[in-house]
This record gives C-alpha cells, sequence and structure tokens, in this order.
C-alpha cells in the first residue's frame, strides 16, 4: 500500500508561471516532510521540508504548504524556471525513533517550457 | 568535500552472480541508508544503518545484504542476483539531528 502518492506524473508549464506539484499521504503519524529535486543522472538533491506543526514554509522561489487534515501537501515554484525542468519527489517521516526513514511518493516529472 | 560516493556507476550482471555495491560519505555522518528508484515506484528504502555497528531493514530488504564497515562506509551486497533487482541503486546519508538526507549519484544495474 503506497503511503505517499504523487498522483499526476507529469506536469508542463510556461516559463514564468506557477507550478503546483502535490503529494498525498494516508499514514496520519507522519510528522514531517520533504520535497526533493532529481535531474537524470543524478542523485536526489533536498529542496525543501516542513514540520507538522506548521501549514506553510517558504525558500525564495519555493513554498510548500502542508494540510493535515486533508493529508495533502503542495509545493509551488514562483515564477517557473526552464532549470527548474526535473523530476520532484516528495517524502515522508516520523520524527521519532530519529531513524531518519524516509517515504517516497512515486514523482512528478515537471517540465518548463521556454 | 566529495560528498556521497557509489561505485561502480554501471553494472551488467548474469543471473545468480553476485555483486557488492560501494557507498562512502566524508560528512562525519552517522546514518547512511540503501535505496532502490524504479519507474512508477519512486524511491524504496533496502537497508538503513542508523549509527555505525547497527543495520535495519527497510521496505524491500529481500534479497540483498548490507554491511557498515565503518562510520565512513556501508555496502550493499547481491549474493544470487535476479532480474527483478534491475534497477538504479542510490545510497544516502544524514547527520543525527537532521532529515535531510544527502545522495550519492546512483548506480543502474542491470541482470539478464
Amino acid at each position: 500500500d503506497q503511503q505517499v502518492k504523487q498522483n499526476s506524473p507529469s506536469l508542463s508549464v510556461q516559463e514564468g508561471r506557477i507550478s503546483i506539484l502535490n503529494c498525498d499521504y494516508t499514514n496520519s503519524m507522519f510528522d514531517y516532510f520533504l520535497w526533493y529535486k532529481k535531474y537524470p543522472a543524478e542523485g536526489p538533491t533536498f529542496l525543501i521540508s516542513i514540520s507538522s506543526i506548521k501549514d506553510k514554509n517558504e525558500d525564495g522561489r519555493f513554498t510548500v504548504f502542508l494540510n493535515k487534515s486533508a493529508k495533502h501537501l503542495s509545493l509551488h515554484i514562483v515564477p517557473s524556471q526552464p532549470g527548474d525542468s526535473a523530476v520532484y519527489f516528495c517524502a515522508a517521516t516520523y520524527l521519532s525513533g530519529n531513524t531518519g526513514k524516509l517515504i517516497f511518493g512515486q514523482g512528478t516529472t515537471l517540465q518548463v517550457k521556454p | 568535500n566529495a560528498g556521497v560516493t557509489q561505485t561502480p556507476k554501471f553494472q551488467v550482471l548474469k543471473t545468480g552472480q553476485s555483486m557488492t555495491l560501494q557507498c562512502a560519505q566524508d560528512m562525519n555522518h552517522n546514518s547512511m541508508y540503501w535505496y532502490r528508484q524504479d519507474p512508477g515506484m519512486g524511491l524504496r528504502l533496502i537497508y538503513y544503518s542508523a549509527s555505525e555497528g547497527t543495520t535495519d531493514k527497510g521496505e524491500v530488504p529481500n534479497g540483498y545484504n548490507v554491511s557498515r564497515l565503518n562510520k565512513r562506509e556501508f555496502s550493499l551486497r547481491l549474493e544470487s542476483a535476479a532480474p527483478s533487482q534491475t534497477s538504479v541503486y542510490f545510497c544516502a546519508s544524514m547527520t543525527s539531528g537532521d532529515y535531510e538526507q544527502y545522495f550519492g549519484p546512483g548506480t543502474r544495474l542491470t541482470v539478464t
């Protein structure tokens, strides 16, 4: 059973517009969420995270929103740039136990057109 | 500062052969992880080592073994490779008290 789901395999947006990537989770025990970005032939790199005690976290052009009641988070990229074209993974974890185990979604491929 | 390094980058095995994937990190991180990435499946945790001297199973441990050789190195062994183990394997590390994992560049493994 997939505990973290990214239901959109791909997304295409125009340069300068907003990109919104979505992620749903089923386990209400998750209390920390992360977004990773992955270019072809490279390992994923950390982008932004959010704790369950917050509903928004912002870092430059990237903002993550968390809706705990809906078990939904989203990543907003404004404005989108061609260099943002990559696969984006959301991930969830439990802070208790401190094992750092991450549960990943399937990924969404973002294409930003010039 | 190389971060997380993985060897080899590519490998082709025949069914039944064995091999070890190597991972090393130079960031003095306590925790290390092995994931596999398959199309449409995201990244799935195979094994992890929360600290030197300990290892634990992740979501998909069957067919794999690991060794935390020291604080820097964490290897993944396939004793008898199967076509279902064709995948891209990523190693990651993390420092205690943080939740940001740093990933290596990956090993692309094909089992025929």
